[in-house]
């Protein structure tokens, strides 16, 4: 089954861009969710089939899916969007998590 | 509005079995759209996948856990259940449960879209 690699820590500054990966072989072959969570709470899917965001979820969240990497971009980041993410595909009849990244807003 | 809420004991010792439940509120579990799972995640740690079932009874299991894990399903009681044998302290975690959404777009489209608060366990003596 996939291993899905992302970086543990990704820095943005407020209004800026947060993009965060997650690397898997052929991972542009399945789809990616992403998954919020903040501390305390339980995750949130803020994106599922590689770009579609739930309802709720606001615009500056978009996901792309090609080749070996998955991106999720935050645009205008805001200090509510720190938080850690999770990368997670569905392979050979399991759910494979990424080790998560924690995002920082500073 | 669907609601998941977990039940069952916050301490289990080693050796014994952890057994949770995962109340379904507002929604039916016999949905066959839907696949119902668990998800956990020790103390500063990642997400861990343990499972999921169907209502019909029909599971998936994380390879690494499968032989220790029974997940199982009341659709009288809008409930379903997980049993994980022989706990150990690395069984220590936040317990998950979660609704996920299953269809096929030119392939698996798998994402859990409504959790639990989730449910601290701890494996201890």
């Amino acid at each position: 089954s996939s291993e899905l690699t992302q970086p543990p820590s990704v820095s943005v500054s407020p209004g800026q861009t947060a993009s965060i990966t997650c690397s898997g072989d052929k991972l542009g072959n399945q789809y990616v969710c992403w998954y919020q969570q903040k501390p305390g709470q339980s995750p949130e899917v803020v994106i599922y089939q590689d770009t579609k965001r739930p309802s709720g979820i606001p615009e500056r969240f978009s996901g792309s899916n090609s080749g070996n990497t998955a991106t999720l971009t935050i645009s205008g980041t805001q200090a509510m969007d720190e938080a850690d993410y999770y990368c997670q595909v569905w392979d050979s009849n399991t759910v494979v998590f990424g080790g998560g990244t924690k995002l920082t807003v500073l | 509005q669907l609601q998941l809420q977990e039940s069952g004991p916050g301490l289990v010792k080693p050796s014994e079995t952890l057994s949770l439940s995962c109340t379904v509120s507002g929604g039916s579990i016999s949905s066959n759209t839907y696949f119902w799972g668990w998800i956990r995640q020790p103390p500063g740690k990642g997400l861990e996948w343990i499972g999921n079932i169907y209502y019909s009874g029909s599971t998936y299991y994380n390879p690494s856990l499968k032989s220790r894990v029974t997940i199982s399903v009341n659709t009288s009681k809008n409930q379903f259940s997980l049993k994980l044998i022989s706990a150990t302290a690395t069984d220590t975690a936040v317990y998950y449960c979660a609704r996920t959404p299953y269809s096929y777009d030119r392939g698996v489209v798998w994402y859990m879209d409504v959790w639990g608060k989730g449910t601290t366990v701890t494996v201890s003596s």
